[in-house]
């Protein structure tokens, strides 16, 4: 089946330092999204981007599909962007309805 | 956001008896999952619903079961709970297919199996 690798695994800011987070996969995909869970452990969707460039003010992500990864940034950092970020992917080479998520970036944005 | 309850959100059992999880939704969604987030796993599919009654296995299904008897509900169902079903679990929908939609998550369901 499809693999998905985040890097870094951990990462640690300063508040208003920008950063790039990263996702590589092993097949094409269909659908791509990035999750951010908050200490808190609730799940929010940040961007569905199977291909192509999406912001949403100051997170924005990139996916080449052609070449297999996609990169999420964050400008500005605030301690609230602190958690956990995962890419999930879904494959036509895997079975249908199959969302497969990588192990996560964990970020902690310092005041 | 996305109105999706889980009930109950923690919950302490003993090895060997059953245990229903419940996912409602107000959205009116036909696609529904079940998935579990273990340390070092991420999350991983039990089991999705693409319609009332109309459901199918994950990648980790042993052991578990669902119902989908009205579109809001989804019931997730460990028919003998063991240890290694300790985990925290999410349910999440989607209006369209997972290929083309985006999955919005409940808060989540923190089970410990003793």
């Amino acid at each position: 089946g499809i693999q998905v690798e985040q890097s870094p695994p951990d990462l640690i800011l300063q508040e208003g330092a920008n950063s790039t987070l990263r996702c590589n996969f092993s097949d094409s995909v269909n659908n791509l999204q990035w999750f951010h869970q908050n200490p808190w452990g609730q799940l929010i969707n940040l961007f569905y981007i199977p291909s192509g460039t999406k912001q949403n003010g100051r997170l924005s992500a990139t996916t080449v599909a052609t070449e297999r990864y996609s990169l999420l940034y964050i400008s500005s950092s605030q301690t609230t962007d602190s958690g956990v970020y995962f890419c999930a992917v879904e494959s036509p080479g895997d079975s249908s309805y199959k969302l497969i998520f990588g192990s996560g970036t964990r970020l902690l944005v310092r005041p | 956001d996305a109105g999706i309850t889980q009930s109950p959100r923690h919950k302490v059992t003993e090895t060997g008896t059953p245990v229903t999880l419940r996912c409602h939704q107000t959205e009116n969604h036909r696609y529904m999952y079940w998935y579990r987030q273990d340390p070092g796993h991420g999350l991983r599919l039990i089991h999705y619903s693409y319609g009332v009654k109309d459901t199918d296995k994950g990648e980790v299904s042993d052991g578990y079961s669902v119902s989908r008897s009205k579109t809001e509900d989804f019931l997730l169902t460990l028919e003998s709970a063991t240890s290694s079903q300790t985990s925290v679990y999410f349910c999440a929908i989607s209006e369209l297919a997972v290929w083309t939609d985006t999955q919005y998550f409940g808060p989540g369901t923190r089970l410990t199996v003793l």
